[in-house]
């Protein structure tokens, strides 16, 4: 199956830094997905990206669509312990099939 | 709305036991998908439906079965359970591309079913 490289697999921040995570693809994508999953929780859907080049936000979260449709990249502004969780990316080319990334997860010190 | 809903949340099976995985919807989606999520890893789709009557496999449909009798429900079936099918496995739901409130098919999850093959 489809392959997506998201890096970095980990962070430890200080509250109050800002954080950026990316995710990379061999195949080229339509739409782009980023979500946050808690401890024993379902993810919940962050920002959905669906042009090359759309950059979108939702409060401190910005995420892009790359332009190659290969890439796509979240930021998180002045970050809160609220923020601690793990960063899945999702891509699909066809409409049905999601393929995700393995985490990001993100520690915030306060 | 209550969203996506599943049951159970936790289950032990003991090898060769069979079990259903139970998930409903009430946002009218046509499109439905369940994943496994193995410790430190992305999820991996199993099974998808894009409407009553119609499924398809996924990246990893082996050891599972599936049916979409209705819009609401799409339960996961596993006949003969096996070490390898532990794994916490999510039910997500969708509209169509182009439906979506963001005009896409961005999809909502779950909180999971935790299964343990022992």
């Amino acid at each position: 199956g489809q392959q997506l490289n998201q890096s970095p697999q980990s962070m430890f921040i200080q509250e109050g830094e800002d954080v950026s995570m990316n995710c990379t693809s061999s195949s080229i994508f339509n739409t782009w997905l980023w979500y946050k999953q808690d401890p024993g929780e379902g993810p919940v859907l962050l920002i959905a990206l669906y042009k090359a080049g759309e950059l979108t936000s939702n409060g401190r979260l910005t995420a892009q669509f790359g332009i190659t449709r290969k890439d796509s990249f979240l930021n998180i502004s002045a970050s809160i312990p609220s923020d601690v969780g793990i960063y899945f990316c999702a891509g699909c080319s066809n409409g049905n099939q999601f393929y995700f990334g393995t985490g990001t997860s993100l520690t915030v010190i306060p | 709305n209550a969203g996506v809903t599943q049951t159970p949340k936790f289950r032990i099976l003991k090898i060769g036991q069979s079990m259903t995985l139970q998930c409903t919807q009430d946002m009218n989606h046509n499109y439905m998908y369940w994943y496994r999520q193995d410790p430190g890893m992305g999820l991996k789709l199993i099974y998808y439906s894009v409407g009553a009557g119609i499924t398809d496999k996924g990246e990893v449909p082996n050891g599972y079965n599936v049916s979409r009798s209705t819009t609401e429900d799409f339960p996961l079936r596993l006949e003969l359970a096996a070490p390898s099918q532990t794994s916490v496995y999510f039910c997500a739901s969708s509209y169509p591309w182009g439906s979506g409130s963001g005009g896409g098919n961005e999809q909502f999850f779950g909180p999971g079913t935790r299964l343990t093959v022992l």
